[in-house]
């Protein structure tokens, strides 16, 4: 089946440090990739997204790229910020077998960033 | 416009209950998503509905049950609930039925404590 794995944590940065969080996938098919992240307290918001090998999804200085030849999705940030402190998840959505689309998330990344 | 909107936000119960939560899409979405975020275990998919019918079901007991109105509003049911059962209960809504680009939009969650 699917599934997507993600670089344990916590990951813990001094502000303004460079972040990168690591993302790979199986999927069958052409799967849309995306990174969701959860504030404390509160539920998911989409962070960014891509749909298709080499797309590059970006949002609030996050980027994260589609490979297809490595099946990543690693997430990147050049200078983080203490307000960037959460959990990060990444995401597949695919079809199942009986054509219908399952989202399959990671376990999450806790990012705390400390001025 | 509002979001996804989820009640209760906490919930306590003792084993062998039943409990009941809900969740109201998006106004114009017509797919909702069930997904338990159980401590450690990242999230997992529960339940999809759209357009009223149930489309797509996770690796769970019988005993986790739901259904979706004809406003799109859902309920999530769980019968005979075992300790195992505590934890966060994610709601999502979508625009698109079952495609893969489309973007789940996450409700705050309940938080399920069984003792």
């Amino acid at each position: 089946g699917d599934s997507v794995t993600q670089m344990e944590g916590p990951v813990t940065l001094s502000e303004e440090a460079f972040l990168t969080i690591n993302c790979t996938y199986t999927a069958t098919g052409y799967p849309s990739l995306f990174w969701y992240v959860q504030y404390p307290g509160e539920g998911l918001q989409l962070l960014l997204k891509a749909t298709k090998a080499d797309d590059k999804g970006s949002n609030k200085g996050f980027e994260a790229t589609y490979r297809k030849e490595t099946t990543s999705f690693h997430l990147e940030k050049g200078s983080v910020q203490v307000s960037d402190s959460a959990v990060y998840f990444c995401a597949l959505s695919a079809s199942d077998s009986g054509g219908y689309q399952k989202v399959t998330f990671g376990t999450g990344t806790k990012l705390q960033v400390i001025p | 416009e509002a979001g996804v909107t989820q009640s209760p936000t906490h919930l306590i119960k003792t084993r062998g209950q039943q409990v009941t939560l809900r969740c109201s899409p998006i106004s114009g979405h017509t797919s909702v998503y069930w997904y338990q975020q159980a401590l450690g275990l990242g999230l997992q998919f529960l339940l999809w509905y759209d357009e009223g019918e149930e489309r797509n079901r996770g690796n769970f007991p019988p005993r986790f049950s739901g259904r979706q109105f004809p406003n799109y509003s859902s309920e999530l049911n769980v019968n005979a609930l075992e300790l195992e059962d505590s934890a966060l209960y994610l709601c999502a809504s979508s625009l698109v039925r079952g495609q893969l680009t489309d973007t789940q939009y996450f409700g705050p969650g309940t938080r399920l404590t069984v003792l």
